[in-house]
Parts: structure tokens; C-alpha cells; sequence
């Protein structure tokens, strides 16, 4: 069965500083991988996904990026955090979500 | 814009009661999901239902689907303290093509389940 993990857990971040999450998966080969990122009391917003390697799509304009060096890894990433950029990260696989990456920016 | 919206926002409810949640949305799907989410956690995948299903059933959980109301229902029987969480409806619209898993949420149910 797939496996998705997602680190860090947590992550304290000061504005302007930059961003690294990583989500790899296992169980699968050629995934479909996608970013979702909810904010306080909210449901998930989509904002990248991936059907392979190097290909990525944005479903809205941010300050974020995502790249997918390898087959299982996605990666969300950003040059200058903004205070807005807080929330919770959730890397997904098809419908399998993995445990989510919790980012505060102060 | 938002495509599924659930209704009630929160829900309180006492042990042994059942729990209906709603959902509605906007556009023609190819699936809608529940998801089960504890505080502070990650999505747990509850039951996916398919455009031509009209309902289904898993454990306690059941779901029915409307595709003529665009509207989809969880009902949970016999509530634990334990289903105390917040749970989310998602769809994937018939324009995203195949399997692509693009889900567009709700805002959630908060279920209180009281001992």
C-alpha cells in the first residue's frame, strides 16, 4: 500500500526567510502528487500538482513553487516567506493525503 | 469559488446519536470523497462514491449522492467520543479529466461527539 511522508512536522519560519517542504511516497510508481495548503478553520486549497517528473501545474498564483526532482518526491518551496503563507501543508497522492506540514511565518 | 460546501458548520451531538452531515456543490463531478480531519492532523479517506452511485456504505458510515441536487450526505450511526473531528466533502469536477485527483473542498463539519 502507498506510504506518504511529509517532512518537517512543524516549522517556525521569519518573514522573507525561505521555504523547503518535502513529500515522498511510497508504493507506487509515476504518481500523481499534488500540494494543498489549509489555512485556520478552513478546508484545503489546491495549489500545485504533478503528473511527473519535472512537470508542474499551478492552480493559483502565490509566492509558492513546487518541483519534482524524482518520480516519488515533490517539493513546495519559496524564496521569501510572507506572513500569509502560514498554514497547514498537506502532500497528496491521488486521494491519499500524507500527515501535513504545519508552517508558521511571524 | 468553493465547490463542495458542507452544512452544518459544527454539530454537537451526544454518544450512541447518529450524525448527518451535507454537502453541496456547483459543477458536474467524476467522484465525491468524505475526509475525516482530528485537530491539527492530517486527511483520513472515508469513502469515495462515484457520479453513478447513489449511495454506500462502509462500517458506520454511509453516503448517499444526488447528482440531480448536487448534494452528497454522510450520515455516522451510533457516534463514538472518538468521531469527534472535522469532516470535509471533496470533488473532483468532470472537466479535470481521467483520475486526476484534483479535489476542491469545503469548509467542513466540526463534529462534537459528547461521552
Amino acid at each position: 500500500s502507498q506510504t506518504i511522508h511529509q517532512w518537517p512536522a512543524t516549522l517556525v519560519q521569519p518573514v522573507g526567510s525561505p521555504l523547503s517542504l518535502e513529500c515522498t511516497v511510497e508504493g507506487t510508481s509515476n504518481p500523481n502528487l499534488y500540494w494543498y495548503r489549509q489555512a485556520a478553520g478552513r478546508g484545503l486549497q489546491l495549489l500545485f500538482y504533478s503528473v511527473g517528473i519535472g512537470q508542474i501545474s499551478s492552480e493559483v498564483p502565490q509566492n509558492l513553487s513546487a518541483s519534482r526532482p524524482q518520480d516519488r518526491q515533490f517539493i513546495l518551496s519559496s524564496k521569501k516567506l510572507l506572513l500569509s503563507d502560514s498554514g497547514f501543508y498537506l502532500c497528496a497522492w491521488n486521494e491519499f493525503f500524507g500527515p501535513g506540514t504545519r508552517l508558521t511565518v511571524l | 469559488s468553493q465547490q463542495g460546501e458542507e452544512d452544518p458548520q459544527a454539530l454537537s451531538i451526544q454518544e450512541g446519536e447518529n450524525a448527518t452531515m451535507n454537502c453541496s456543490y456547483k459543477t458536474s463531478i467524476n467522484n465525491l470523497q468524505w475526509y475525516r480531519q482530528n485537530s491539527g492532523r492530517g486527511l483520513v479517506h472515508l469513502i469515495l462514491i462515484r457520479s453513478n452511485e447513489r449511495e454506500k456504505h462502509s462500517g458506520r458510515l454511509r453516503v448517499t449522492l444526488d447528482t440531480s441536487k448536487k448534494s452528497s450526505s454522510l450520515l455516522i450511526t451510533a457516534s463514538r467520543a472518538a468521531d469527534t473531528a472535522s469532516y470535509f466533502c471533496a470533488t473532483d469536477g468532470r472537466n479535470s479529466g481521467g483520475s486526476n485527483y484534483k479535489l476542491t473542498f469545503g469548509k467542513g463539519t466540526l463534529l462534537t461527539v459528547n461521552p
